[in-house]
C-alpha cells in the first residue's frame, strides 16, 4: 500500500520561495506506471492542481502557476518537491501529494501540509 | 478548458439519498473522478470513469454523466458521509487535472 507524507515549513515569508517534500513509502517512486502531482486548496476554495512530476523526467504544470513552480523527483530518497517561488499571501493554502496513472485518478493521497505565507 | 461547477452545499437527512452534481462544458468523453474529503483526513477516491467504484467504497456510493452534467449519489446517507466532495477531470488536451469547486454534504 503506497503511502505519501508531505513536509515542510508551516511558514513562509511574502516573496520568498515554497518548498515542499513528500515521501512515498509502500512501492517505488520509480515505478513507471505512476505520476506525482502537487494539488492545493486555498482556504474557502476548491482543489487547484498544481503540476506532476514522472520518474522520466517529464513535467506538466497548471498554466496559472507554470512561471513560478518547480516540481522535481529525488529517487534514492523516494521524495517529490515542490518549489514555489515569489509567494503571496493567495499562496496560503493546504498542499497535498497525490499518486495516479496518466490520465486515471488520484488514488494515494497524503494528509496534506499547511503552509501559511506572512511576513 | 474545462470549468466543472458544483453546488456549495447539500443537505440531507439520515438515510435518504444525496445527489451532488457537477456541471459545465461537455465532458468530451472525459470520465469524471469524486473524492470524499473529511477536513483533517487525505482525500479518498470514491467514484472514477464516471460511475466505476474503488475496491472498499460502499455500493451506496454511485456516479453518472450524461454528457454535461455528472452526478454523485449516497443512498442512505450516514452521519460519517458528512464531508466536501470534489469532480475532477483531465483535458486530454493538455493533461492538466480540473477541479470543481467542492461541495459541503451536511448530514441534518
Amino acid at each position: 500500500q503506497v503511502q505519501l507524507q508531505e513536509s515542510g515549513p508551516g511558514l513562509v515569508k511574502p516573496s520568498q520561495t515554497l518548498s515542499l517534500t513528500c515521501t512515498v513509502s509502500g512501492d517505488s517512486i520509480r515505478n513507471g506506471g505512476y505520476y506525482w502531482s502537487w494539488i492545493r486548496q486555498e482556504p474557502g476554495k476548491g482543489l487547484e492542481w498544481i503540476g506532476y512530476v514522472h520518474y522520466s523526467g517529464s513535467t506538466n504544470y497548471n498554466p496559472s502557476l507554470k512561471s513560478r513552480v518547480s516540481i522535481s523527483m529525488d529517487t534514492s530518497k523516494s521524495q517529490l518537491s515542490l518549489k514555489l517561488s515569489s509567494v503571496t499571501a493567495a499562496d496560503t493554502a493546504l498542499y497535498y501529494c497525490a499518486g495516479h496513472g496518466l490520465g486515471d485518478p488520484f488514488d494515494v493521497w497524503g494528509q496534506g501540509a499547511k503552509v501559511s505565507v506572512s511576513s | 478548458s474545462y470549468v466543472l461547477t458544483q453546488p456549495p452545499s447539500v443537505s440531507v437527512a439520515p438515510g435518504q439519498t444525496a445527489k451532488i452534481t457537477c456541471g459545465g462544458t461537455k465532458f468530451g468523453g472525459n470520465g469524471v473522478n469524486w473524492y470524499q474529503r473529511v477536513p483533517g483526513q487525505a482525500p479518498v477516491l470514491v467514484v472514477y470513469d464516471d460511475s466505476d467504484r474503488p475496491s472498499g467504497i460502499p455500493e451506496r456510493f454511485s456516479g453518472s454523466n450524461s454528457g454535461s452534467t455528472a452526478t454523485l449519489t449516497i443512498s442512505r446517507v450516514e452521519a460519517g458521509d458528512e464531508a466536501d466532495y470534489f469532480c475532477q477531470v483531465w483535458d486530454r488536451g493538455s493533461d492538466h487535472a480540473v477541479f470543481g469547486g467542492g461541495t459541503k454534504l451536511t448530514v441534518l
